[in-house]
């Protein structure tokens, strides 16, 4: 259980188009979604808490209108990165929290993007 | 906000060998997840471990949330054990992430 998936696994496209990710929990109901970006031989950076029918909340220095983020429903959280950059260039991740026990979360396998 | 710290950043080990990997956090938490981070990008979870300790094979964690601090032991490491590992606590409804330990494990 508490399987987390997103698509598509990795993304080339070319500078100025707009990539979406989506990050969804298969097996349980996760109001809360999280969006990581993590560089090369780094960390994990939070970027924006994703909730389910209401705004996201960015961290600070992340660009809202750049990175767009929609919780339609309590499996699926979407990541819109617009008019793309080769700087946007990183791995994305996202998680769930399954609060139905332990207040656990879970990861998708991650995105690569590369923009050209 | 919060400080998540870990050591060592890198590790060598011979196969075989055991290691202990640290995380120490700057207030408290409501929750502490250790990771492993495999070659493709891929989190794994280990353990969920907010206090106490437990243990999954090869694998156990302490956390001793009084002094803000826990701690993941590896036994008997394999090649498969190397990646990165990676702590992350729970602090008002955020999960904040360590810098990680770089474990490579050589045979």
């Amino acid at each position: 259980g508490a399987v987390v998936s997103q698509h598509p696994s990795w993304v080339i496209c070319k500078s100025g188009t707009s990539v979406k990710i989506e990050c969804r929990s298969l097996d349980f109901q996760a109001t809360t979604m999280f969006w990581y970006r993590q560089f090369p031989k780094q960390s994990l950076m939070l970027m924006a808490t994703s909730n389910e029918g209401s705004k996201a909340t960015y961290e600070q220095g992340v660009e809202k209108d750049k990175f767009l983020i929609n919780h339609a429903s309590l499996t699926l959280s979407t990541l819109t990165v617009t008019s793309a950059h080769p700087e946007d260039s990183s791995f994305y991740i996202c998680s769930a929290r399954d609060s139905r026990g332990a207040d656990t979360q879970y990861f998708g396998p991650g995105t690569r993007l590369t923009v050209l | 906000g919060i400080q998540v710290e870990q050591s060592p950043p890198d590790l060598i080990l011979q196969e075989g060998a055991n290691s202990t990997l640290r995380c120490n956090f700057s207030d408290s938490v409501n929750n502490l997840q250790w990771f492993h981070q495999n070659p493709w990008g891929q989190l794994i979870n280990l353990f969920y471990i907010p206090s106490g300790t437990k243990q999954n094979g090869r694998l156990s964690a302490t956390t001793v949330a009084t002094e803000r601090y826990s701690l993941l032991y590896i036994s008997s490491s394999q090649t498969t054990d190397s990646g990165v590992y990676f702590c992350a606590v729970a602090y008002f409804n955020k999960f904040y992430f360590g810098s990680g330990t770089k474990l490579n494990v050589k045979p």
